[in-house]
C-alpha cells in the first residue's frame, strides 16, 4: 500500500459533464502530482502542487483544473467531457527528493 | 525539456534467463532516474532510482539498472526472470530539484514459464 488514496476508482459519466477526482496524498507529503494515462499516450504529467500551491504545469487541456486544500488533500476537475478523455488518472505524492508514491488511479469512462 | 525512450513495446524472456528492459534518456543538468512496475488495475511501484554514486544502482525484488553517462542510458536488468516479473514497467527521468517525473511510454515484460 502507498498510502495514497484515490477516489473513485471507477467513473462513467457522459459527455459534456464534469466531474472531481480526489487524492489524499501520503501523510507528511507536502507535493501531489497528477497524471493521466491512455493506451495512446502513455503516462502524461498535467500539474503539480507543493503544499497547496500550483508548482508546475504539463499537458493539462484548460477543461480540466485542480487545487490542493489546507488539509493537503488534492482535486482534479475535469469539465466537458470528450470521449478521448476517457483514461487512468492517477496521483501521486512525495516529499522534497523522495519517489514519487502512486495511487491506485480513477477510471474514468466517457459515453 | 528532459525526455525518455523505451525502444521496446514489449519484451518476451524465458523464466530464469537474464531480462533487459531498455530506456535511454534526455535531460539538460544532472539526471535524476527511476524505474517503475506497473501490475493490472494498480498504481506505479517504485522499484530503483539512480541520482548519483556507483552507476549500478540495486532495486526492489532482484532489479538493477546501470546507469551509463555516455550513452545517455539506464536500462533495467535481473539475473533471473520470474513470471510474477510480467508486468509493465516505465522508465523516468528529472532534471534535479523537485521538478515532475517525465516517463517513458512503458515496456510490457512477458515472463513465460
Amino acid at each position: 500500500d502507498s498510502g495514497v488514496t484515490q477516489t473513485p476508482k471507477h467513473l462513467i459519466t457522459a459527455t459534456g459533464q464534469r466531474v472531481t477526482l480526489r487524492c489524499s496524498p501520503r501523510s507528511g507529503d507536502l507535493s501531489v502530482y497528477w497524471y493521466q494515462q491512455s493506451l495512446d499516450q502513455g503516462l502524461q504529467f498535467l500539474i503539480q502542487y507543493y503544499n497547496g500551491e500550483e508548482r508546475a504545469k504539463g499537458n493539462i487541456l484548460e477543461r480540466f483544473s485542480a487545487q490542493q486544500f489546507p488539509d493537503l488533500h488534492s482535486e482534479l476537475n475535469l469539465s466537458s467531457l470528450e470521449l478521448g478523455d476517457s483514461a487512468l488518472y492517477f496521483c501521486a505524492s512525495s516529499v522534497r527528493g523522495s519517489p514519487l508514491h502512486f495511487g491506485n488511479g480513477t477510471r474514468l469512462t466517457v459515453t | 525539456a528532459q525526455s525518455v525512450a523505451q525502444p521496446e513495446d514489449q519484451v518476451n524472456v524465458a523464466e530464469g534467463n537474464p531480462l533487459t528492459v531498455k530506456c535511454t534518456y534526455s535531460v539538460s543538468g544532472n539526471p535524476y532516474l527511476f524505474w517503475y512496475v506497473q501490475y493490472p488495475n494498480r498504481g506505479l511501484q517504485f522499484l530503483l532510482k539512480y541520482i548519483t554514486g556507483d552507476n549500478l544502482v540495486k532495486g526492489s525484488y532482484g532489479f538493477e539498472a546501470e546507469f551509463n553517462k555516455s550513452q545517455t542510458s539506464f536500462h533495467l536488468k535481473k539475473p533471473s526472470a520470474l513470471v510474477s516479473d510480467s508486468a509493465l514497467y516505465f522508465c523516468a527521468v528529472r532534471d534535479g530539484g523537485n521538478t515532475p517525473l517525465v516517463f517513458g511510454k512503458g515496456t510490457r515484460l512477458s515472463v513465460i514459464a
